[in-house]
Order: C-alpha cells, then sequence, then structure tokens
C-alpha cells in the first residue's frame, strides 16, 4: 500500500521553540516525498521536496528510509509559521497522496 | 496574475439535488485535477485532465462525474449529492512537461449538503 500518515492533527508550540512535524509512509522502492502548506485563507502549495534537500523558510526535512519517516523540522517556530502542513508521497501511479494534514500553531 | 479559480468559494445543495463546481485557470496548464477533502482527512484525488483525456480513479463513485470543454475551465458535477459528499473540492493544474509535484492548487470550494 502506499500510504501517508502525520499522526498529530494539531502541534502547538511557542516562538521560538524547535518544531518537528511528524511524517510516516508507506512504499514499496524509493519513495519521493514532499511537504505542502497551507497558510490560512491561501492556497495549498510546496514547501519543500526531500530530493531537493533545501531549506525552505528555516524548514528541512530529511528522509529517513529504515523508519519510513520524512519529518518537517525548524529549530526556532515563527508565529508566520502557523498554518496547515500536508505531507505527501509520489507513488507509483504517478500522483500524489497526501496525508490528513497537520495543524501548526505557534504561540506568542 | 495568472491563477487557478473556484467558482462559488462555499456552496450549499440539498440532499439529491445536482450540483456544478467551477474551476478556471489562466496558466494555460495542459492538466488539471479534481481533490475531494472530507474534514481532517487528506485530499483524495478523484480524477483528473490530460488536455481533453479524462482519467477517472478507480474508487470515484459515478454520481461524481467531470467535464472540460476548453484548456480554461473544467466542472465538477454530484449528480446526486449525499450528506457524505460535503466535503472541501480542491482544482490543481499542471503544465505540460513539468513534475506532479508542482500543481498550482486553487483555493477550494466547501460543499454543504443539507
Amino acid at each position: 500500500a502506499q500510504r501517508v500518515t502525520q499522526p498529530e492533527k494539531l502541534l502547538s508550540v511557542f516562538k521560538g521553540a524547535p518544531v518537528e512535524l511528524k511524517c510516516n509512509y508507506s512504499y514499496s522502492g524509493s519513495p519521493e516525498l514532499f511537504w505542502y502548506v497551507q497558510y490560512s485563507r491561501q492556497r495549498l502549495q510546496l514547501l519543500l521536496r526531500h530530493i531537493s534537500r533545501e531549506s525552505i523558510k528555516g524548514f528541512t526535512a530529511d528522509l529517513n528510509k529504515g523508519e519510513t519517516s520524512f519529518h518537517l523540522k525548524k529549530p526556532f517556530a515563527q508565529e508566520e509559521d502557523s498554518a496547515m502542513y500536508y505531507c505527501a508521497l509520489l507513488t507509483h501511479g504517478n500522483k500524489l497522496v497526501f496525508g490528513a494534514g497537520t495543524i501548526l500553531r505557534v504561540k506568542s | 496574475d495568472a491563477m487557478v479559480i473556484q467558482n462559488p468559494r462555499y456552496q450549499v445543495t440539498q440532499f439529491g439535488k445536482p450540483v456544478t463546481l467551477s474551476c478556471s485557470q489562466t496558466l494555460n496548464h495542459n492538466v488539471m485535477y479534481w481533490y475531494q477533502q472530507k474534514s481532517s482527512q487528506a485530499p483524495k484525488l478523484l480524477f483528473h485532465y490530460y488536455d481533453k483525456d479524462f482519467n477517472n480513479e478507480a474508487d470515484t463513485p459515478d454520481n461524481f462525474q467531470s467535464r472540460r470543454p476548453n484548456t480554461s475551465f473544467c466542472f465538477l458535477d454530484i449528480r446526486s449529492p449525499g450528506l457524505g459528499d460535503a466535503a472541501m473540492y480542491l482544482c490543481a493544474t499542471r503544465a505540460q512537461g513539468s513534475s506532479v509535484y508542482e500543481q498550482y492548487f486553487g483555493p477550494g470550494t466547501r460543499l454543504t449538503v443539507t
């Protein structure tokens, strides 16, 4: 089965605290994984992809094949990071399968 | 600004009354997708068009149909909405030759069934 699991519906942290949004996947072969973000009243948009290994807005995500995880991390949360975050997997059929999403709330 | 527009943003329909959701794009993208997202669930692909070629997902109910009269417009028709069809419906587009992850999403239409 090709599946993405985001175990937390809501993650609430204080400004300046580290953030880790969890994502686990089920996939046979080499996965391609992505994080999408949806800010309040905005469209869903790509945040980063594991292949590029880049840092976007201070966020990074490392693919851990042993743990089948692709957690999104940021060392110091900012209020503007508050949003809904979706982890997604590119399937064998060349389609995106999304997780249910995690709401990140950064409190001042 | 080039973009993906979904109208209306909020739609209320009655149980069993046909409803049509609209998506238009100024990006001139060849591929258009429709996703259904129920409350607290992942967006789920219903179908997509590659130009005029329609690709239905195996588990998309027959109650859901789609039309793409031209490159710019794509419609989602729900023939007999049930209470379980209440959801956010997302339209997305993608340029020919781009990667699947490079989809450009619209703001969504929230459908309520009474």
